[in-house]
């Protein structure tokens, strides 16, 4: 099928390696921000958001970082595997929508 | 299980002709949305619905209609004036708090394609 990461920043990773994806934002008055997961032909998933009023938030082998100074967003993964491959994608919010990012391809070799 | 059902999961489209992609929530969640995806672009918003009965425009609602006649269906219709209609598209659905919008959860998507 299509693959929605054509043409996407990629990053390829060892696994058991960490990985660092980043995203920058334009609106400087959102307040929550969150990283979405999405695997070839599925819809996003969820994997951790921030409120503005923190610069980190850790999950299970998560952690996402916010610099409202330079508008920037990065995802940590940690012992990144295999079944980490998929494209990241960071959201902002607005008042009534998300704007999303592009998206980064992660590839993860055995 | 609660989630979002987006069904069919492929549809083909003939010139002329107006499809209807079906959304389905029973997550009780009072906002719906509508994206579409091409290779290699983010999400971009077609329509969205903050309440039953009342939807709003997106940054790509031409050639798309939308209805919200009940809490659970947001269903979207690509009409034959969208001229550029295959894409995956998805539905997504969240409860608001305070007006600002948080995290939204995504149905698998309808690949649209053209015959």
């Amino acid at each position: 099928g299509e693959s929605v990461g054509l043409h996407l920043p990629t990053l390829s990773v060892q696994e058991g390696d960490n990985s660092i994806i980043n995203c920058a934002y334009s609106n400087s008055a959102s307040d929550y921000f969150i990283w979405y997961k999405q695997e070839s032909g599925k819809g996003p998933q969820f994997i951790i958001d921030i409120r503005s009023n923190m610069d980190k938030r850790q999950g299970q082998r998560v952690t996402v970082l916010l610099n409202k100074t330079v508008k920037h967003l990065s995802l940590q993964i940690a012992a990144t595997q295999p079944g980490d491959s998929a494209v990241y994608f960071c959201a902002n919010s607005g008042y009534s929508t998300l704007t999303f990012g592009k998206g980064t391809m992660l590839l993860v070799s055995p | 299980d609660g989630g979002i059902t987006q069904s069919p999961k492929y549809l083909f489209r003939k010139e002329g002709q107006n499809v209807t992609l079906s959304c389905e929530q029973n997550l009780n969640h009072d906002a719906m949305y509508w994206y579409r995806q091409d290779p290699g672009q983010g999400l971009r918003l077609i329509y969205y619905s903050q309440i039953v009965n009342d939807f709003q425009k997106g940054d790509i609602a031409e050639g798309y209609s939308v209805s919200r006649e009940k809490k659970e269906s947001f269903p979207l219709t690509v009409t034959s004036a969208q001229k550029n209609p295959t894409a995956f598209y998805l539905c997504a659905s969240s409860s608001p708090s305070g007006g600002v919008t948080l995290a939204q959860h995504f149905g698998d998507g309808t690949r649209l394609s053209i015959l």
